[in-house]
């Protein structure tokens, strides 16, 4: 199976830009890109998804790479609620998607 | 709108004691259905997704089952549990081409 590969954790200060980065270099031309996002305790929570296209949506902003082997999730102006761990994943073609361990993005005051 | 509910929050069970745990689906039908696991501090294990109604794959061998008796209902089961079993799971929905919807979780413990 492909694999997503993503840093363990970043930071960033409150309402400034994040980019998120995600390496996805075995995915197939059918496969979505998906991110998520999931606070402590909680189930994970949908940010966004796109093709080949970028993407945006009220949360964030998807940007795609020309061979589709990485993406970016932006945060345009990050808040303390943005604090959590972020997962990028792609679905196979067959909408079964699997999951890394995420990104742990903390925001600083 | 689509809503999915999933019980109970919080479960303790006795190490060799069974269990079920059910999620249900409204506002949508045939859904593609998901359980997945996520271990103190790890990321998210996929175990069963269903596609149908009796349509079940398996993705990690062990001691967990799991069933769609009905178009909007998942259920996961074991027969005896294991301390391993501890965890938090989750049960998700999707449409193809769209995100997934996850529940709030099912936080076990075994002792």
């Amino acid at each position: 199976d492909a694999k997503t590969t993503q840093p363990n954790s970043m930071e960033s200060n409150e309402e400034e830009p994040v980019h998120l980065p995600c390496n996805h270099s075995t995915i197939s031309g059918t496969d979505y890109i998906h991110w998520y996002r999931q606070l402590p305790s909680q189930g994970p929570e949908y940010v966004i998804h796109g093709l080949t296209s970028n993407v945006n949506n009220r949360m964030a902003s998807l940007a795609i790479a020309e061979d589709r082997k990485s993406s970016t999730l932006i945060l345009h102006r990050a808040t303390l609620r943005d604090a959590a761990v972020y997962y990028c994943s792609t679905n196979f073609g067959n909408e079964k998607l699997t999951f890394g361990t995420g990104t742990r993005l903390t925001i600083i005051p | 709108s689509q809503t999915i509910h999933q019980w109970p929050a919080t479960l303790v069970q006795p190490v060799g004691s069974p269990l079920s745990l059910e999620c249900t689906v409204e506002g949508t039908s045939n859904p593609n259905l998901y359980w997945y696991r996520q271990a103190a501090g790890r990321g998210l294990q996929l175990l069963f997704y269903s596609v149908g109604i009796g349509q079940i794959s398996s993705e990690v061998p062990q001691n967990l089952s799991a069933s769609r008796p009905q178009d909007r209902q998942f259920i996961l089961s074991s027969k005896k549990l294991l301390l391993s079993d501890s965890g938090f799971y989750l049960c998700a929905w999707s449409r193809l081409g769209y995100g997934y919807t996850f529940g709030s979780g099912t936080r076990l413990t075994v002792v």
